[in-house]
């Protein structure tokens, strides 16, 4: 079973400082990875996905994540935080080499970025 | 382009009542999900659709949660009868391939009393 592991339940940055929201995830196939962003009482938006190419994504927002095959990481990455990136952020996964497999989202990191 | 659309936004219902969701996914998008996220967690695969059929159903707690997709566009989701637990948000979403990313609609909050 694939699954998604978000070690931290909150991050703290001062803005202006580099964040970085860890996950880690376990798939039997090639992993296909996504990062999405939470605001209160809103949906899941979409920031950035790796399928395959490039370790380096970049996404919506100055986010950017570096998918590392040997580690199982996916963690996400901004160098310059805002007040406004304060929100809830989810990493997912599905198995990329199964025809319809499911997105499987780890328990979410909360960001807090501070003025 | 439009988005995922659902609803209620909210509802709230007594423990043992019934309540339906609805959505409409974006226009074309054969993949459809409903996903569970209670207070603290990420969300939760109940269902997903590929066209009219069913893809996934296998956390959908059958004896209670029902779901269908009318000729592979809108869906509903019922609950009948809510349980306590069963307060969460509900999120609707749609995809158009294996790679895409998926977009997600506002949620029903559902509050069981």
């Amino acid at each position: 079973a694939q699954s998604v592991a978000q070690p931290e339940d909150q991050v703290n940055v001062a803005e202006g400082n580099p964040l970085t929201v860890k996950c880690t995830y376990s798939v039997s196939g090639n992993p296909y990875l996504f990062w999405y962003v939470q605001y209160p009482n809103r949906g899941l938006q979409f920031l950035l996905k790796y399928i395959t190419g490039d370790n380096l994504v970049k996404g919506s927002y100055g986010f950017e994540a570096e998918f590392n095959k040997s580690q199982t990481s996916f963690h996400l990455k901004k160098p310059s935080a805002l007040v406004s990136d304060s929100a809830l952020y989810f990493c997912a996964v599905r198995d990329g080499h199964s025809g319809y497999s499911t997105l499987t989202f780890g328990k979410g990191t909360m960001l807090l970025v501070s003025p | 382009e439009a988005g995922v659309a659902q609803s209620p936004r909210y509802k709230i219902i007594e423990k043992r009542q019934s309540v339906a969701f609805w959505c409409n996914p974006i226009s074309g998008h054969a993949t459809l999900y409903w996903y569970q996220q209670i207070l603290g967690q990420g969300p939760k695969l109940l269902i997903q659709f590929q066209n009219n059929g069913v893809v996934d159903d296998s956390q959908l707690p059958k004896d209670r949660f029902s779901a269908e997709r009318l000729k592979g566009v809108d869906s509903t989701l019922k609950i009948q009868p809510a349980k306590l637990e069963d307060s969460a948000v509900y999120l609707c979403a749609s995809s158009s391939g294996q790679v895409g990313e998926l977009f997600f609609g506002e949620g029903s909050r559902l509050t069981v009393l």
